[in-house]
C-alpha cells in the first residue's frame, strides 16, 4: 500500500513552454501533498504544500505564479512549471500524506514519495 | 521544526551491520522520527518510523533513547544494493494541526563495498 505515482517520469521541453507534472496517490486519499525540487548532489527542497480544495502554500522564494499547483481531488495534485527556463531543470518529487492514529490515541502521519520527474529545459 | 544532524557519509562492507545516528536535540513532544532511503534519480522510500525505544520491521531497526534527542537507524547485513542516501527527519501532525511539512537535511551517503 501507500503508493504514489508521478507522470511523466521524464520530460524535455523548449525554453518558454509550460510543463505539467501529475502526482497521484494510488491506494489512499491524501488531503495534503507536497512538492519538492532536488538539484544534483543536493537534498530535497520543499517548494509548496498542496491542500485539497484550497490554495497551495508556497515556501519562501518559490514563485507561485511560475509554479502553479492544483489539488482538485483527494488523489491528484498537479504542478505546472510555466514559461520554463533552463534554470528550472531539476528533479521534481511529490509526496502524499497518509494519516493514521497510533496506539495511545496519538495521531501521526507518514509521507510517501513519488518516483520523481526529471525536467530538462533546453 | 526540529533540525537534524547526520554524518555526511559512511562506508561499510557487504554483510556488516550499519548504524547511522541522527541528532535532533530540539525534538518536540509530538514529533515522530522517520527515516527515508533515496537512490539516484528516485524519490525517497520510507524505511521506518518511531516515537521511542525500539522499532523493528523487515528491513531495519530504529533505536531511540529515552531523551529522544538522537536516533540510530540499524541496517542488518547490508548488501551492495543498500548504497544510497539516508535521511532522518522529525515531524508530526495532530488531527488539529494537520500535516506538518518535512524539512530534509543533507542526509548520509552510505557506500557499501564488496
Amino acid at each position: 500500500g501507500a503508493v504514489v505515482s508521478q507522470h511523466p517520469s521524464r520530460v524535455i521541453c523548449k525554453s518558454g513552454t509550460s510543463v505539467k507534472i501529475e502526482c497521484r496517490s494510488l491506494d489512499f486519499q491524501a488531503t495534503t501533498m507536497f512538492w519538492y525540487r532536488q538539484f544534483p548532489k543536493q537534498s530535497l527542497m520543499l517548494m509548496a504544500t498542496s491542500n485539497e480544495g484550497s490554495k497551495a502554500t508556497y515556501e519562501q522564494g518559490v514563485e507561485k505564479d511560475k509554479f502553479l499547483i492544483n489539488h482538485a481531488s483527494l488523489t491528484l495534485s498537479t504542478l505546472t512549471v510555466t514559461s520554463a527556463h533552463p534554470e528550472d531543470s531539476s528533479f521534481y518529487i511529490c509526496s502524499a500524506r497518509e494519516a493514521f492514529s497510533a496506539k495511545g490515541g496519538r495521531s501521526t502521519d507518514t509521507q510517501y514519495f513519488g518516483p520523481g520527474t526529471r525536467l530538462t529545459v533546453l | 521544526l526540529a533540525k537534524t544532524t547526520q554524518p555526511i557519509s559512511m562506508d561499510s562492507y557487504e554483510g556488516q551491520e550499519v548504524n547511522i545516528t541522527c541528532s535532533h536535540n530540539n525534538i518536540a513532544t509530538n514529533d515522530y522520527i522517520t527515516w527515508y532511503q533515496q537512490f539516484p534519480s528516485q524519490g525517497p522510500r520510507f524505511i521506518i518510523q518511531g516515537y521511542k525505544t525500539k522499532v523493528t520491521n523487515e528491513v531495519a531497526s530504529l533505536f531511540i533513547p529515552a531523551d529522544r534527542k538522537s536516533s540510530t537507524l540499524s541496517l542488518p547485513r547490508v548488501s551492495l544494493s543498500d548504497t544510497a542516501v539516508y535521511y532522518c527527519l522529525v515531524g508530526a501532525s495532530t488531527k488539529i494541526q494537520g500535516a506538518q511539512k518535512l524539512v530534509f537535511g543533507q542526509g548520509t551517503r552510505l557506500t557499501i563495498n564488496p
